[in-house]
Formats: C-alpha cells, sequence, structure tokens
C-alpha cells in the first residue's frame, strides 16, 4: 500500500502567489515524522521542514509552512510569495517506528510563471 | 561537515562492466540509505543499514546489486553487471536516530549503461 501520496504531478502558480502541494499519508504508527524535500533541476535533495506527528502547532520555516491535519493524515505544504527559484520538483516523505525508514511520494512538479 | 559524499559523480560504463558506487555519510549518523530515482519509478528505497548493518534489502532489484558498509564512514554500491535499464541517479542519504530527524541526501551519482 501506499504510505505516501501526492496526487498533483505538476502545478504551476503566478509569482508572489502562495502555493499548497498536497500530501496525504497511511501510518497506523502513533509516532512518525512528516518531512518536504525540494529537488531543483540541479538534482540535489534540499530539506525544507519537518512535522512531528505529536506537534501541536504546524511546522514554519520561512516562506514554508505545514498545514497538518492529523484526522485527514494530509501534510501539505504551504509556499507562501512564491519566487521563480522554487521552481523544482517537491517530495513528500514519511518516516514512522516500525520501519524506520523513509517512505517517499512521487512527487509535484512545480513552475512558478514570472 | 561537509555533507553526504557520493563518488563518482556521474558514471558511463557499458553493458555488463562492473560498477561500484560509493558513499561517504555525514560523521555520527547511524542510518545510511541507498536509493535510486528514475523518471519512470521516481525515488526507490534500495536498501538502508543501521550502525552498518543491513536492515532492509527488500527494494535490491535483483542479484545484480549488492551493498557493503564496511564501517561506519564508508559503503558502496555494487551493479554486476550492469545493464542499460540501470541507468538512474543514485542516492546516498544519512540520518541520526529515529523520529524527528531528516535524512541529508548526497549529490547523487547520474550512472549511464550503455
Amino acid at each position: 500500500a501506499q504510505k505516501i501520496t501526492q496526487t498533483q504531478p505538476g502545478m504551476f502558480v503566478q509569482e508572489k502567489e502562495a502555493v499548497t502541494l498536497d500530501c496525504t499519508y497511511d501510518t497506523s504508527d502513533p509516532s512518525y515524522g512528516l518531512f518536504w524535500y525540494k529537488q531543483p533541476s540541479s538534482g540535489e535533495m534540499i530539506f525544507l521542514i519537518y512535522q512531528g506527528s505529536y506537534d501541536q502547532q504546524n511546522a514554519t520555516e520561512g516562506r514554508y509552512s505545514l498545514n497538518f491535519q492529523k484526522a485527514r493524515k494530509s501534510a501539505n505544504l504551504v509556499i507562501s510569495a512564491s519566487q521563480l527559484g522554487d521552481s523544482a520538483m517537491y517530495f513528500c516523505a514519511m518516516r514512522d517506528d516500525t520501519g524506520n525508514q523513509f517512505y517517499f511520494g512521487t512527487g509535484t512538479s512545480l513552475t512558478v510563471i514570472p | 561537515d561537509a555533507g553526504v559524499i557520493q563518488s563518482p559523480r556521474h558514471e558511463v560504463t557499458e553493458m555488463g562492466q562492473e560498477v561500484t558506487l560509493r558513499c561517504k555519510p555525514i560523521s555520527g549518523h547511524d542510518y545510511l540509505f541507498w536509493y535510486r530515482q528514475t523518471m519512470m519509478r521516481g525515488l526507490e528505497l534500495l536498501i538502508y543499514f543501521n550502525n552498518n548493518v543491513p536492515i532492509d534489502d527488500s527494494g535490491m532489484p535483483e542479484d545484480r546489486f549488492s551493498a557493503k558498509m564496511p564501517n561506519a564512514s564508508f559503503s558502496t554500491l555494487k551493479i554486476q553487471p550492469s545493464e542499460p535499464r540501470d541507468s538512474a541517479v543514485y542516492f546516498c542519504a544519512s540520518s541520526l536516530r529515529l523520529a524527528g530527524v531528516e535524512q541529508f541526501f548526497g549529490p547523487g551519482t547520474r550512472l549511464t549503461v550503455l
């Protein structure tokens, strides 16, 4: 079964606008972590933001915030004030306590339009 | 710290040849992961180690693939014999303990098998 689902293969956003990238996850563990990574065209994987399953507040890191809805098992990434440099692939990932490994989604390709 | 180091960055070889990819994790990290990324299959976990011990190798495609971690600062992924369908970007990543800690990715090795 898919542990991480990203249903948007591609997204477009106007520069300076906000965009939400969807991510849903599947786990029965009470303790888990959710992560977002950015992969620009250069290929490296860049960690953006983390949300713990017990965290009461949504994580924020600069222009990135994570809209964590535990009951719905969703962990959407919100990028505010999009910049051209935000154009990249974005991967949602989860780490639970069962396998100790990371599960990645298939990614969303974001294009920021000037 | 220099981050996760992978070598070579690019490898072009002919079908049937042996290929060895190398990884040096971040010092002190006790988890090491090998991933393969292709357009068709996305990011796939091949194998991961904890304290130099392979924990889950269920993602290794077939017997042609093998991975070792002889010590805490070095791991290899070997393909013998290589085939054109092995062409991909291979990432190594490392992390500290379990939940709450992100993976740090290396720059990847782009493998082309002719």
